[in-house]
């Protein structure tokens, strides 16, 4: 069974700039979620995707945007990069079934100069 | 708006010790409640689930138990090692699609 891997690790990039950060799902999961961590805090939940589709969002706004695939990966998508958006984004998939149990995967490190 | 806290922010034991983390929520109105344990800059692990309908599970030296009237649960970690030495999180699920973190709780085991 293979688990939740995302990529990259770490990115640069400078403020203004565009990013895309990507999440392949652990086996047999329909759903992925996406987090951002800033450092100290808990995970604060970004979106989630369901059947391709966006199906629940926190509180971020529009330019942080999303896509899932057929085979269930996902993409996170963030425009015009502030420097607040350095933290570690987190990828969890998850069965949609009885226990919404999620998995995540080891993170990506993203640091806004 | 549910909000989720996590008491001590740090705790320092020597090995051998039981001890007890808690979490306290707003809503009780959740579906379900994950512990997770995370490494300094790694992801999260999840340790144990527990179902709104459900008071307590258990894996090895892991119990964590749910009281959703009151609003908190607790994981309890007996006999600690210093592997154990990491972040805990809780995080509560509620009928829609929202997930909600604490802050974490630093445990750290002195050998």
């Amino acid at each position: 069974e293979t688990g939740v891997t995302q990529s990259p690790t770490h990115l640069i990039k400078t403020r203004g700039q565009q990013v895309t950060l990507r999440c392949s799902s652990q086996s047999g999961h329909n759903t992925v979620s996406w987090y951002q961590q800033a450092l100290g805090q808990g995970p604060q939940f970004i979106f989630q995707y369901y059947r391709e589709e966006e199906n629940g969002r926190g509180n971020f706004p529009p330019r942080f945007s999303g896509l899932q695939f057929p085979n269930y990966s996902s993409e996170l998508n963030v425009n015009a990069l502030e420097l607040d958006d350095s933290a570690l984004y987190l990828c969890a998939s998850s069965w949609r079934g009885p226990t919404y149990e999620q998995y995540f995967g080891p993170g990506t490190r993203l640091t806004v100069t | 708006k549910q909000e989720v806290t996590q008491i001590p922010a740090a705790l320092s034991v020597p090995e051998g010790e039981n001890l007890v983390l808690n979490c306290s929520f707003t809503d009780s109105a959740i579906y379900n409640l994950q512990w997770f344990r995370q490494d300094p800059g790694k992801g999260l692990t999840s340790l144990l689930l527990i179902q709104s309908s459900q008071r307590e599970q258990t894996s090895g030296r892991l119990n964590a138990s749910l009281d959703k009237s009151s609003g908190r649960s607790t994981l309890y970690i007996a006999a600690s090692q210093p592997g154990d030495s990491a972040t805990y999180l809780c995080a509560v699920k509620d009928y829609g699609q929202n997930f909600v973190f604490g802050p974490g709780t630093r445990l750290s085991v002195l050998p």
